[in-house]
């Protein structure tokens, strides 16, 4: 079925750096956009960024530009969320997060497939 | 930068609909989706493109988008109903923003 299942989370040091990956399995992968949108504790959803299909373009919320990086490795059907200079405002739990239609890139596109997030938390 | 704007939470009684809006200038022209997060879980798709349903949501739940305000609605709640409840939009001009509302809290009476 499909499935997308994040790993990389745990406690990092604020200023530190960590490394998020997602596999994804039971659909194309590399035709699909995907997205990073993290929760903070007791807090709504908060988009993070977005990757076109085939990894030419991202776009990055105002919060984390600079200083999160989303990548792709469409050979191995896997997502990454590379976090530098983390802050305490970046604990949250991150979720991969799949476009429902292939090959559209920021077309006011739902979201349809979430993996079950990975925990980040920034603290001293 | 937009805004949609959520109540912070909806009671309802078993058995009666339950309506939740999201508020946004000129919402309308917009497409707005909608996710069900229950304590603990993911986010799940519920509505798409203003009032489709994906495969495997019952018909009662629905939504609709006209003027400044998206709505869905959930006929005849069911305590498993009880959940957060998120719209999301776009809004991309020279860069791409999605925006999701602050969320719903649906209490089930």
């Amino acid at each position: 079925q499909v499935q997308l299942v994040e790993s990389g989370g745990g406690v990092v040091q604020p200023g530190r750096s960590l490394r998020l990956s997602c596999a994804a399995s039971g659909f194309s992968f590399s035709n699909y956009a995907m997205h990073w949108v993290r929760q903070a504790p007791g807090k709504g959803l908060e988009w993070v960024a977005i990757i076109s299909y085939n990894g030419d373009n991202t776009n990055y919320a105002d919060s984390v530009k600079g200083r999160l990086t989303i990548s792709r490795d469409n050979s191995k059907n896997t997502l990454f969320l590379h976090m530098n200079s983390l802050r305490a405002e970046d604990t949250a739990v991150y979720y991969c997060v799949k476009d429902r239609p292939a090959y559209t890139y920021g077309d006011d596109d739902a979201f349809d497939v979430w993996g079950q997030g990975t925990k980040v938390t920034v603290a001293a | 930068s937009y805004v949609v704007t959520q109540p912070p939470s909806v009671s309802v009684a078993p058995g009666e609909t339950a309506r939740i809006t999201c508020g946004g200038n000129n919402i309308g022209s917009k497409s707005v989706h909608w996710y069900q997060q229950k304590p603990g879980q993911a986010p799940v798709l519920l509505i798409y493109d203003d009032s489709d349903r994906p495969s495997g949501i019952p018909e009662r739940f629905s939504g609709s988008n006209s003027g400044n305000t998206a709505t869905l609605t959930i006929s005849r709640v069911e305590a498993g109903d009880e959940a957060d409840y998120y719209c999301h939009v776009w809004n991309n001009g020279r860069d791409i923003h999605v925006i999701f509302g602050g969320g719903t809290k649906l209490t089930v009476l």
